[in-house]
């Protein structure tokens, strides 16, 4: 059975602060790893991809993947309060043409004003 | 470039009635996915589709739940008959090849009762 863990959270943090989100999968074949936001009532919006070791930056973005650790985050500078949210992470498996997409179970954010 | 569509965007039912969703994907998506997703969980895959043919439906339940997609086009998901526990968002998604992005719908809101 293959895992995401999203288990830290709710996670609260003040307007202007860096909000820092953690995600570990079990099966160490993953080769695509995706954050999604979901506001309430609203469905899962990408924000960020990443497929290699290292940072990937876009806008108050950036996603860090250690595939070693097997571990993959998301950093949120100058966070706003439009950014509270849920935030999904999201892994591929591989199985050659028919890879599928694991859920964690998100964590939510809030941003104080 | 329109995203995807989905239909209804609300529906209640009573337990032991049947209901449909549709979900038009993005143009071009040969990847299309319907999920599951129940207050504070991540999305469930029920079921994927490569084209016409099914390539993951090992999460549906195959005694109530039932999926097509027959064009590889638009795709409908049929519940019938609806227990409580079927009470969730209906997510459908779609994406350019199962290793690219995907991109959610609406949803629909389905209520038993």
């Amino acid at each position: 059975q293959k895992e995401v863990e999203q288990n830290s959270g709710p996670l609260s943090v003040p307007e202007g602060a860096i909000a820092s989100l953690n995600c570990t999968y079990s099966d160490r074949g993953s080769q695509s790893f995706f954050w999604y936001r979901q506001y309430s009532g609203k469905s899962p919006e990408l924000i960020m991809s990443i497929y290699s070791n290292g940072d990937k930056e876009d806008g108050r973005f950036t996603a860090q993947l250690n595939k070693a650790s097997q571990y993959v985050s998301l950093l949120i500078r100058d966070s706003q309060p439009s950014d509270s949210a849920t935030y999904l992470c999201a892994v591929t498996d591989y199985t050659g043409a028919n890879s599928k997409l694991t859920f964690g179970k998100g964590i939510t954010l809030s941003v104080r004003p | 470039e329109a995203g995807v569509a989905q239909s209804p965007r609300y529906k209640i039912i009573e337990k032991r009635q049947s209901v449909a969703f549709w979900c038009n994907p993005i143009s071009g998506h040969a990847t299309l996915y319907w999920y599951q997703q129940i207050l504070g969980q991540g999305p469930k895959l029920l079921i994927q589709f490569q084209n016409n043919g099914v390539v993951d439906d090992s999460q549906l339940p195959k005694d109530r739940f039932s999926a097509e997609r027959l064009k590889g086009v638009d795709s409908t998901l049929k519940i019938q008959p609806a227990k409580l526990e079927d009470s969730a968002v209906y997510l459908c998604a779609s994406s350019l090849n199962s290793q690219r992005e995907q991109y959610f719908g609406p949803g629909t809101r389905l209520t038993v009762t």
